[in-house]
């Protein structure tokens, strides 16, 4: 298994307060993203990044930002949470471009309850 | 990316070939077959992907029709551990930026 970590596993916290949660690689892997999946939904896109400092919003980024200082590290910020963002967070690394190409890994995931 | 389709359930008996079919009709000629799948409350799980070519794997197998519009994973001899919702996901290789859609799956219940 690829070497994702994710912390912390399980959040409960109030409406209106700050959350950050954090990806850890040990692949020095290029490309990391934040997914949310939701019954019904899927997975979906949040924000990645392409780089250290280099982010991009995904499909759901509304109410979410990201952070990226280290090639190992990729953090997501609720601002200020609410209820709507209840949901399982995972993490992926990917390294486009090599004989691995862009395959996926994904961690472990995180579970946050908003209340 | 191209959407696909995949039954919603399937069964399989321990020990036996599981075989989850995905259907990919509007696949473009530079778009790969993925497979994933996910054991419940895990991060999904790459399992293997492939452009034309039949493919292997330690994990499982992947047949692609001639004309690319369809692709079966074969699990060669499935175990209680195996049993998981399955995503069959077509994307353009190399574009790390794109989101991979996972739509609903194939929930494969391997039975004693």
């Amino acid at each position: 298994d690829a070497g994702i970590t994710q912390s912390p596993r399980h959040k409960v916290t109030e409406t209106g307060t700050p959350v950050t949660l954090r990806c850890h690689q040990t692949e020095n892997h290029r490309y990391m993203y934040w997914y949310r999946q939701d019954p019904g939904h899927g997975l979906r896109l949040i924000h990645y990044s392409y780089g250290v400092k280099d982010t991009d919003k995904g499909e759901v980024s509304d109410g979410y930002s990201v952070s990226r200082s280290k090639t190992e590290d990729f953090l997501l910020t609720l601002e200020s949470a609410t209820s709507s963002q209840t949901s399982v967070y995972f993490c992926a690394i990917s390294e486009a471009g090599t004989s691995g190409g862009d395959t996926q890994y994904f961690g472990p995931g995180t579970r946050l309850t908003v209340l | 990316d191209a959407k696909t389709t995949q039954p919603t359930s399937m069964d399989c008996a321990e020990g036996r070939a599981a075989n989850l079919p995905c259907n990919h009709s509007t696949i473009s000629g530079n778009e790969y077959v993925y497979w994933y799948r996910q054991i419940h409350s895990q991060g999904p799980q790459y399992i293997i992907h492939g452009l034309k070519n039949n493919e292997t794997n330690e994990m499982a197998s992947l047949i692609i029709t001639e004309d690319r519009k369809s692709s079966t994973l074969i699990l060669p001899h499935a175990t209680l551990r195996d049993t998981a919702v399955y995503y069959c996901i077509v994307r353009v290789w190399g574009t790390g930026a794109n989101n991979l859609f996972f739509g609903t799956g194939t929930r494969l219940t391997v039975i004693p």
